[in-house]
């Protein structure tokens, strides 16, 4: 199984300012065929389900506002917010779906400073 | 306007049979290219992939849940259901059912999800 692992495991950012989490796959998760990485970015607000915000790990789903982006290739991943809102406060999970069984990161917590 | 609504005992008994249910509306749980998951969070924990069902009638499981799963579709309900043998306290979570994407699949549209506990 391909191993997904998150940093940090929690980020306080003020309002206003840029917050980064980063991902880690165990293996490229990089389709050469298609140049494309098989790796999707989610927001879980508490009590709800999680949100599909990014996938190709850098397309923006539908309607996800463009303070969201999603960066890197291969291996390793980052998840920015360049203007954090109030609204943005969740935990956060990239998933691999390049290889069956499709894995997730444990999480990063995103808190207001 | 899709919307998925898992249903279900809250509560089930070590070593007995977990079974939930996903009602479709704004979709058809049985078009000619359907795919639907499930996906399951322990409480304060990450997510884990337990299965999809396509329409070609192949269904995928994680090969962790394997031996204990089952996802079945039923068409004249507009619903897809779970079954998870032989629980135990590991597999209290909450579980969502969710529309996939892709094959292997990302999950573009979740259910609200709902706790089953497992004691006695």
């Amino acid at each position: 199984d391909i191993v997904m692992t998150q940093s940090p495991d929690s980020l306080a950012v003020s309002l206003g300012e840029r917050a980064t989490i980063n991902c880690k796959s165990s293996q490229s998760v990089l389709y050469s065929s298609n140049n494309k990485s098989y790796l999707a970015w989610y927001q879980q607000k508490p009590g709800q389900p999680p949100k599909l915000l990014i996938y190709w790990a850098s397309t923006r789903e539908s309607g996800v506002p463009d303070r969201f982006s999603g960066s890197g290739s291969g291996t390793d991943f980052t998840l920015t917010i360049s203007s954090l809102h109030t609204e943005d406060v969740a935990v956060y999970y990239c998933q691999q779906y390049y290889s069956t069984p499709v894995t997730f990161g444990q999480g990063t917590r995103l808190e207001i400073k | 306007q899709l919307q998925l609504q898992e249903s279900g005992p809250g509560l089930v008994k070590p070593s007995e049979t977990l079974s939930l249910t996903c009602t479709v509306s704004g979709d058809s749980v049985s078009s000619s290219s359907y795919s639907w998951g499930w996906i399951r969070q322990p409480p304060g924990k990450g997510l884990e992939w337990i299965g999809n069902i396509y329409s070609s009638g192949s269904t995928y499981y994680n090969a962790s849940l394997k031996s204990r799963v089952t996802i079945s579709v039923d068409t004249s309900k507009s619903q897809f259901s779970l079954n998870l043998s032989s629980v135990t306290a590991a597999d209290t979570a909450v579980y969502y059912c969710a529309r996939p994407r892709g094959k292997p699949s990302l999950f573009d549209f979740w259910g609200q999800g709902i706790l089953v506990t497992v004691s006695s």
